[in-house]
């Protein structure tokens, strides 16, 4: 199994505050991306990266921005966090066989709480 | 507007019943897959399917992709208590890349 450790798993902030997310993976992959799931809105792409320094937006990346320094590590931070990203955020990593079928392995989560 | 839209958006049945939940688009899909998600947990790969028509089976799960490759479904043949959890379906539309858009999800309880 591919390894993703995502922190911290909760948090609670306040509106305002920058908030940093952290996803680690062990596998030198080279697709990560990140996903918050809201009620009656399944999952959806914030940001995702498919190499060191070399990322993309997704369909809800207002208010979020990311970097990827290291092939391992996948940073997705909230510079001034309002109660809207209050949400579950998922990282993911893309472990299929290399016929672009995009199956994604995906971390346990961070519950963000932005009061 | 969700580019893939899952139906039922619950479904709350008897052990032993069997199921079938629906994933539809009107985007054509170079692949499409299934996920089960479980509460405080990431979502977990089921199957991907990617030939128009296909079909897969899972041991008592049947996926089946559209000749069209517009929609799929999944059906749970004698539904376990083990089965419960949320269903998503997933699809990267052909020349997306490598983006997989999901689905809204349907939530699953079997009860005994």
């Amino acid at each position: 199994d591919a390894g993703i450790t995502q922190s911290p798993r909760h948090k609670v902030t306040e509106t305002g505050t920058p908030v940093t997310l952290r996803c680690h993976q062990t596998e030198n992959h080279r697709y990560m991306y990140w996903y918050r799931q809201d009620p009656g809105h399944g999952l959806r792409l914030i940001h995702y990266s498919y190499g060191v320094k070399d990322t993309d937006k997704g369909e809800v990346s207002d208010g979020y921005s990311v970097s990827r320094s290291k092939t391992e590590d996948f940073l997705l931070t909230l510079e001034s966090a309002t109660s809207s990203q209050t949400s579950v955020y998922f990282c993911a990593i893309s472990v299929g066989s290399g016929s672009n079928t995009g199956e994604l392995f995906f971390g346990e989560g961070s519950r963000l709480t932005v009061l | 507007t969700q580019l893939l839209e899952q139906s039922p958006q619950f479904l709350s049945i008897q052990e032993g019943e069997n199921l079938t939940v629906y994933c539809n688009s009107s985007s054509v899909f170079s692949s499409l897959q299934w996920y089960r998600q479980e509460p405080g947990e990431g979502p977990v790969l089921l199957v991907t399917v990617v030939t128009g028509g296909e079909v897969k089976k899972l041991k008592r799960l049947t996926f089946q992709f559209g000749d069209a490759r517009k929609d799929s479904s999944l059906h749970i043949t004698a539904a376990q208590t083990g089965d419960t959890g949320l269903y998503l379906c997933a699809g990267i539309l052909t020349g997306g890349g490598n983006k997989l858009t999901f689905g809204t999800g349907t939530q699953l309880k079997v009860e005994l």
